[in-house]
């Protein structure tokens, strides 16, 4: 029944790693988005997909690379992760880009 | 360019009062604004919007908002606290221009509810 579902819910690792976050959605939204909500609970957007092309990229470094392989899913893959990536990201879709977003209940990323 | 600014980090009401939570926006355009509340270890749940129609918007849980467009602000209310309202509430805009579609938030506001 879950509208957003994001996987997994907390991830714990060390400083070089490469992880992904998985996103999915079964609301039939055209549009998902991953947020990234940091330490002082301050949310910006990264990224979002429409019908599987990169709409918006906002500027986050090139280790984070957002990958669709349906309309239905958005995963989140990064590289090399750093002290400065741990936070809470949030994974959304909306019906399009003008409509409202529907978000995931997170994933806490912590590197040690 | 659009922008948020919730006037307060934490509010703290007694059961039973009223709520105001407070936002001023900033936009070229008329803008789309929005609250969302998030719950502790939750993602973002939309409580209402406003997008252009009636200035006073009702959203769920019995929480509304007033667009005044002379004042650019979008407050939420409620007139009687819950203990289930304690949460962090988000006041967001929508960009327009190249990002169409991106949500522009807000630092939060924390609200708390004492017995």
């Amino acid at each position: 029944d879950t509208a957003v579902s994001q996987t997994p819910k907390y991830l714990v690792t060390q400083m070089g790693n490469d992880k992904s976050i998985k996103c999915e959605q079964n609301l039939g939204h055209d549009t998902m988005y991953w947020y990234k909500q940091d330490s002082k609970k301050f949310l910006k957007i990264m990224f979002s997909y429409n019908n599987k092309e990169l709409i918006i990229n906002e500027t986050v470094p090139n280790r984070f690379s957002p990958k669709s392989p349906d309309k239905a899913h958005l995963n989140l893959h990064i590289n090399s992760l750093e002290l400065g990536d741990s936070a809470v990201y949030f994974c959304a879709s909306s019906l399009s880009g003008d409509q409202p977003q529907h978000f995931g209940d997170g994933t806490r990323l912590s590197i040690l | 360019a659009q922008s948020v600014t919730q006037l307060d980090s934490h509010v703290s009401v007694s059961e039973g009062t009223p709520v105001l939570l407070r936002c001023n926006y900033s936009s070229s355009y008329s803008p789309s604004l929005f609250w969302y509340v998030q719950h502790p270890n939750k993602g973002l749940q939309l409580l209402l919007k406003y997008t252009s129609a009636a200035t006073l918007v009702k959203g769920i849980n019995g929480f509304e908002a007033e667009f005044k467009k002379s004042e650019t602000s979008f407050h939420l209310t409620k007139p009687s606290a819950h203990m289930s309202d304690a949460a962090e509430y988000f006041c967001v805009v929508r960009q327009y221009g190249g990002s169409q579609g991106n949500l522009i938030f807000g630092k939060g506001t924390k609200l708390s509810v004492k017995p």
